[in-house]
C-alpha cells in the first residue's frame, strides 16, 4: 500500500552538532507537512511545502521538498535542547476520492548539552 | 483563538468495556480526524469526518466508530476493549478535509487510554 517512510528513526546528537531527517513517499505527493511532537506532548504543526523542489527556511530549521515530490528533508543547523522531539512527515495519499493524511514513523531526536 | 480540546485526558478501562472520548475542534474548523498513537505503530489513522460525514476510514477494526455533530464536535468509540487498544488518542482538526490543500492537523492534546 501507499507509505511515508522515515530514516532514521532515532538520532542521538550533541548540542551544536546538525540534523537531517528524510522522509520518502512510495507516491507522488501534493503536499508534505512537517509536525514535532515534544516528549509528553502532542504533534505541532511545523510547515506545509507544496512546490516541487521548494525550500523554506525557519530559523535554524530548513525544509525540502524533491522534484519528485516523493521526498523531503528537515534539517537542524546547530542543534539546541529545545530541539529534543520526535519529528514526523505526513502527506495525503489518496485511494478513490478519498485522501488519507499519512504520517511517517517519526525521527526520534536527542540532544545532549 | 481555543486550540482543540479533548476529553477526558486519562481513562483506565478494563478489557471488555466501551469508552467514548470527545473532542472539540478549533472554532471554524470542520474537519476532524482521529489517530490511535503507540510506541510501535506511530501515527495510525483512525477516521476523518467533515460536515457530521465520515470521509474515510483507516485500518481498523469495527469496533472503532465515531461521529460529528453539527458544531463540528467530534466523538470516537471503541467497544469491546482489548489490551492492544492501550494507546494515545489524538484527535486533530483541519479548516477542510484531507485533500483540499487545506488539512493542516491541529492536534489535540490526547486522551491516553489505558486498558487492564
Amino acid at each position: 500500500g501507499q507509505q511515508v517512510m522515515q530514516i532514521p528513526q532515532y538520532q542521538h546528537v550533541q548540542e551544536g552538532e546538525d540534523f537531517t531527517t528524510y522522509c520518502n513517499s512510495s507516491t507522488t505527493l501534493s503536499n508534505i507537512q512537517w509536525y514535532k511532537q515534544r516528549p509528553g506532548g502532542h504533534p505541532v504543526f511545523l510547515i506545509q511545502l507544496v512546490k516541487s523542489g521548494e525550500v523554506k527556511k525557519q530559523k535554524r530549521l530548513t525544509f525540502q521538498f524533491g522534484e519528485a515530490k516523493k521526498n523531503s528533508s528537515l534539517h537542524i543547523t546547530a542543534t539546541q535542547t529545545t530541539d529534543v522531539g520526535t519529528y514526523f512527515c505526513a502527506g495525503p495519499l489518496y485511494g478513490g476520492s478519498q485522501g488519507n493524511l499519512i504520517f511517517g514513523k517519526g525521527t526520534k531526536l536527542s540532544v545532549k548539552p | 483563538k481555543a486550540g482543540v480540546t479533548q476529553t477526558p485526558r486519562y481513562l483506565i478501562k478494563t478489557r471488555g468495556q466501551q469508552v467514548t472520548l470527545s473532542c472539540s475542534p478549533i472554532s471554524g474548523h470542520r474537519s476532524v480526524s482521529w489517530y490511535q498513537q503507540t510506541p510501535g505503530q506511530g501515527l495510525q489513522f483512525l477516521f476523518e469526518y467533515f460536515s457530521e460525514t465520515q470521509r474515510n476510514k483507516g485500518n481498523f477494526p469495527g469496533r472503532f466508530s465515531g461521529r460529528q455533530f453539527s458544531n463540528s464536535r467530534s466523538e470516537m468509540n471503541v467497544s469491546t476493549l482489548e489490551l492492544g487498544d492501550s494507546a494515545l488518542y489524538l484527535c486533530a482538526s483541519s479548516l477542510s478535509f484531507v485533500g483540499s490543500g487545506s488539512e493542516t492537523q491541529y492536534f489535540g492534546p490526547g486522551t491516553r487510554l489505558l486498558v487492564l
